[in-house]
């Protein structure tokens, strides 16, 4: 069974460009959520897509976005890019969809702004 | 607001010594879910262990136990007789029940390193 899957691995940026960041979850799951992860801030959550919809959303400007596409594939997209957008952004999706289920994570696109 | 505390660090521990990761959360909510999380030097983080808030159940699984207690709103993982395999990075996580369940509050993580 195939694990989420996220590309690119690695990216470099300057100031002020954008980036898309791609997750494909596990067959089946209709939830993915994203979070930023950097060494001082710990694991962020940046918002949750349930088919097609943003179910939840946390506290970052609106510089972050994303979708869900109707395969689940969902991507994000940072425009405006910030010195502070430096960091790990994983990927996860779950199979249930009330709660309860686990996270799977991919392994992450680390994002380096310079 | 949803809120978890690992006050931990950092622990170093000499292979298979016991080691307790410690857990502190905050909720207003009455379902839950609380979560252990792994992440190895690799990057990739694995789930461990799950617990829901009606069940206060400790458990033991393999080298891995866990003690629930909702009155001290904690959810400490052991791991007993540690292994070097098992220095990661370990995370404690809250996720409501419901429409919200998707968004999971992480703590900051608990650096473990086992010594040979």
């Amino acid at each position: 069974k195939a694990g989420v899957t996220q590309t690119p691995r690695y990216l470099i940026k300057t100031r002020g460009q954008q980036v898309t960041l791609s997750c494909s979850p596990i067959s089946g799951h209709r939830s993915v959520s994203w979070y930023q992860q950097t060494p001082g801030q710990g694991l962020q959550f940046l918002f949750e897509y349930f088919s097609e919809t943003q179910r939840n959303k946390g506290n970052f400007p609106g510089r972050f976005s994303g979708r869900q596409f109707s395969n689940s594939r969902s991507e994000m997209n940072v425009s405006t890019l910030e010195l502070g957008d430096s960091a790990l952004y994983l990927c996860a999706s779950s199979l249930v969809a009330l709660g309860g289920g686990e996270l799977f994570f991919g392994e992450g696109s680390r994002l380096t702004v310079l | 607001a949803q809120k978890v505390t690992q006050a931990q660090t950092e622990i170093s521990v000499v292979e298979k010594e016991d080691v307790t990761l410690d857990c502190v959360y905050e909720t207003r909510d009455t379902t839950y879910y609380l979560f252990w999380y792994k992440q190895p030097p690799s990057g990739e983080l694995v789930f461990l262990i799950r617990r829901n808030s009606f069940d206060e159940q400790n458990e033991i699984s393999g080298r891995y136990s866990w003690n629930f207690q909702k009155s001290t709103s904690s959810f400490n993982f052991t791991i007993t007789a540690s292994q070097v395999v098992d220095s990661a990075v370990y995370f404690c996580a809250l996720s409501p029940w419901g429409t919200n369940a998707g968004k999971s509050t992480f703590g900051d993580g608990t650096t473990l390193t086992v010594k040979p």
